[in-house]
């Protein structure tokens, strides 16, 4: 059972434009939302969270949505670049505990 | 960088065999995981560690064992590998247990 769901496998983006990755939950006890990026041969880095109080935080062209009624979550890149060229896992926890993450998406910049 | 450092970085062994699969830090981080990496599935955790000798199972830990003698060495066993552990690993580690995950660069496990 997916708790975490990213339904699009890939998304394509013009350099430039906003890139929005979604991500969406089923149990609705998750109280602390991650994104995290990953590059091929390596291990995945922290980008960017959110708590449940929250609706929005922004860190720089990253911002991240929640919507809590729809148990959704989304993540935008804005001015995109050829370096966020990657696969975006987003993940969530309950009260402190372990991660769950989702499936990914593969994001391709293109020039 | 947390100084992660997973060994070896790529294996290729046989049905049956054990494996042990090493993760080293240097961060003196309390928390320790050991998730692997499949397409279609993404990340799911095998079993993770709150401190020396404290394991605990995670959502995919059939066919595994871990070990924590020291607060730097998490291990990773498999005592009879399986072509369904054909996988890549991912040790990670955290300073509390909500904090930012760091993630070493990944085992690449092949099971012919």
């Amino acid at each position: 059972d997916q708790q975490v769901k990213q339904n699009s496998p890939s998304l394509s983006v013009q350099e430039g434009r906003i890139s929005i990755l979604n991500c969406d939950y089923t149990n609705s006890m998750f109280d602390y939302f991650l994104w995290y990026k990953k590059y091929p041969a390596e291990g995945p880095t922290f980008l960017i969270s959110i708590s449940s109080i929250k609706d929005k935080n922004e860190d720089g062209r990253f911002t991240v949505f929640l919507n809590k009624s729809a148990k959704h979550l989304s993540l935008h890149i804005v001015p995109s670049q050829p370096g966020d060229s990657a696969v975006y896992f987003c993940a969530a926890s309950v009260g402190n505990e372990k991660l769950t993450f989702g499936t990914g998406t593969r994001l391709t910049i293109i020039p | 960088d947390a100084g992660i450092t997973q060994s070896p970085r790529h294996k290729v062994t046989e049905t049956g065999t054990p494996v042990t699969l090493r993760c080293h830090q240097t961060e003196n981080h309390r928390y320790m995981y050991w998730y692997r990496q499949d397409p279609g599935h993404g990340l799911r955790l095998i079993h993770y560690s709150y401190g020396v000798k404290d394991t605990d199972k995670g959502e995919v830990s059939d066919g595994y064992s871990v070990s924590r003698s020291k607060t730097e060495d998490f291990l990773l066993t498999l005592e009879s590998a399986t072509s369904s552990q054909t996988s890549v690993y991912f040790c990670a580690t955290a300073g509390i247990s909500d904090g930012e995950l760091f993630f070493g660069e990944g085992s690449r496990l092949t099971v012919l």
